[in-house]
């Protein structure tokens, strides 16, 4: 299974775009990248998944370079609700993923 | 995508006692994962659970310790057996639908504090 890397934590502010890269160099053939997002007691939330270049709903986009051994979550203009830990998970479905450490984003106004 | 409903929410339990957690799922589901996730960590997989078939634990998990049953496609349950303080935590449940491709739903969560 794929083994994902993330910064620990970022900082940023109201109305700025945010962008968290995670590092999944193992990826396998039939690997999605899956991103969550996790408040204070409560369980993780899906927010956006993917499998190549880039996908776009209503909260994120996810931006997957060729090689697919990164994965971008782009959060545009972050409020102080945004703050929360991010985790990228990577998996085929059939099987568990399991959660790297994930980052911490602070929205500061 | 499907609703989790995971109870108890929280629970205060004795040391040597066990508790048994449960999730319904809203819709039918291939297969539910149980979790673990100490304060300020991030989430740690217990184990996988299949409807008729034993569930499968990931390293450092057994099933003496944390029994997990699943009598069909909506319905879990992990025990948390001969509990310990080391065992205070926060458990979740989640499913997973390939075909929804919405990844994964997870349950609210249950903290435990074994005192």
């Amino acid at each position: 299974l794929a083994k994902t890397t993330q910064p620990i934590s970022m900082d940023s502010y109201e109305g700025q775009e945010v962008n968290i890269t995670c590092s999944h160099n193992n990826i396998a053939t039939n690997d999605y990248i899956t991103w969550y997002q996790q408040f204070p007691s409560q369980g993780p939330r899906f927010i956006i998944q993917g499998y190549k270049t880039k996908v776009t709903n209503e909260v994120a986009s996810l931006f997957i370079p060729a090689d697919r051994k990164s994965s971008t979550l782009s959060l545009p203009r972050v409020s102080l609700s945004d703050t929360a830990v991010y985790y990228c998970l990577v998996g085929d479905g059939d099987n568990d993923m399991r959660f790297g450490a994930g980052t911490r984003l602070t929205v500061k106004p | 995508s499907a609703v989790i409903s995971q109870k108890p929410s929280r629970d205060i339990c004795q040391r040597g006692t066990s508790l048994t957690i449960q999730c319904q799922v809203d819709s039918q589901v291939t297969m539910m994962f149980w979790y673990r996730q100490q304060p300020g960590q991030s989430l740690t997989l217990i184990a996988t659970a299949n409807q008729g078939s034993e569930a499968t634990y990931e390293s450092g998990f057994v099933i003496d310790k944390f029994p997990i049953s699943r009598p069909n496609l909506t319905f879990s349950t992990l025990t948390v057996s001969n509990m310990s303080p080391e065992d205070s935590s926060i458990y979740l449940c989640s499913d997973t639908d390939r075909g929804r491709s919405y990844g994964y739903t997870f349950g609210s969560g249950t903290r435990l504090t074994v005192v």
